[in-house]
């Protein structure tokens, strides 16, 4: 059973980074599309990014929201199975709950887009002095 | 970015009700519509994807259908467990995009 959990600071100061990682067991990290997103009352859900693994035989490729696209940095530490995300310069509106999330393989082979099918449970991040 | 728009925002019903969710796209997305359900303090779980397709493990009450712009998730007699927040999302284009969500509370 796979399982994801995102970790890292509550608290962060405004114009900083915000660094969180997702330790992600049960599964290997390659072939599949790991994303990150963000959840506030203001905006809703939000996607932030994904990183495509492609193992050993395939490039890799990352897509972030244009919204954010300049500030955020999606990286994969393979050693530790560990998924990271970074988010510099933050503001208040990047208060938010972080959730990292998996894309379906099933159901991107079938053709049905790319769906969501495993979550970490979330790790809220206040941006504050 | 294609925006997405979820009627009603909030609705009342009964357990053993059948509840209509509604998702509007700002163009056409074919099929490529998911279904999530979110209870309070939980990440969403996926529910339907490719607008119509039931995930592992989740009930058959649950049904969705739709394509270019109008999606319907249905839940054909709603139990205890199913007063929730749903939310749509589109995998189309990045950036992928959610409604801003329904929320099924108790009559």
């Amino acid at each position: 059973q796979v399982q994801m959990q995102e970790s890292g600071p509550g608290l962060v100061k405004p114009s900083e980074t915000l660094s969180l990682t997702c330790s992600v067991s049960g599964a290997s990290l390659s072939n599949y599309y790991w994303n990150w997103m963000r959840q506030s009352p203001g905006k809703g859900l939000e996607w932030i990014g994904y990183l495509y693994h492609g193992g050993a035989t395939k490039p890799g490729s990352t897509k972030y929201n244009p919204s954010l696209k300049s500030r955020v940095t999606i990286s994969v530490d393979t050693s530790k199975n560990e998924v990271s995300l970074k988010v510099n310069s933050v503001t208040a509106a990047d208060t938010a709950v972080y959730y990292c999330a998996r894309v379906s393989s099933t159901v991107a082979a079938a053709g049905g887009g790319y769906a969501f099918d495993v979550w970490g449970q979330g790790t809220r991040v206040t941006v504050s002095s | 970015d294609i925006q997405m728009t979820q009627s009603p925002s909030s609705l009342s019903a009964s357990v053993g009700d059948r509840v209509t969710i509604t998702c509007r796209t700002s163009q056409s997305i074919s099929r490529y519509l998911n279904w999530y359900q979110q209870t309070p303090g939980k990440a969403p779980k996926l529910l339907i994807y490719a607008a119509s397709s039931l995930q592992t493990g989740v009930p058959t009450r649950f049904s969705g259908s739709g394509s270019g712009t109008d999606f319907t998730l249905t839940i054909s007699s709603l139990q205890p467990e199913d007063f929730a927040t749903y939310l749509c999302q589109q995998s189309y284009i990045t950036p992928w995009t959610f409604g801003q969500g329904t929320k099924v509370e108790i009559k």
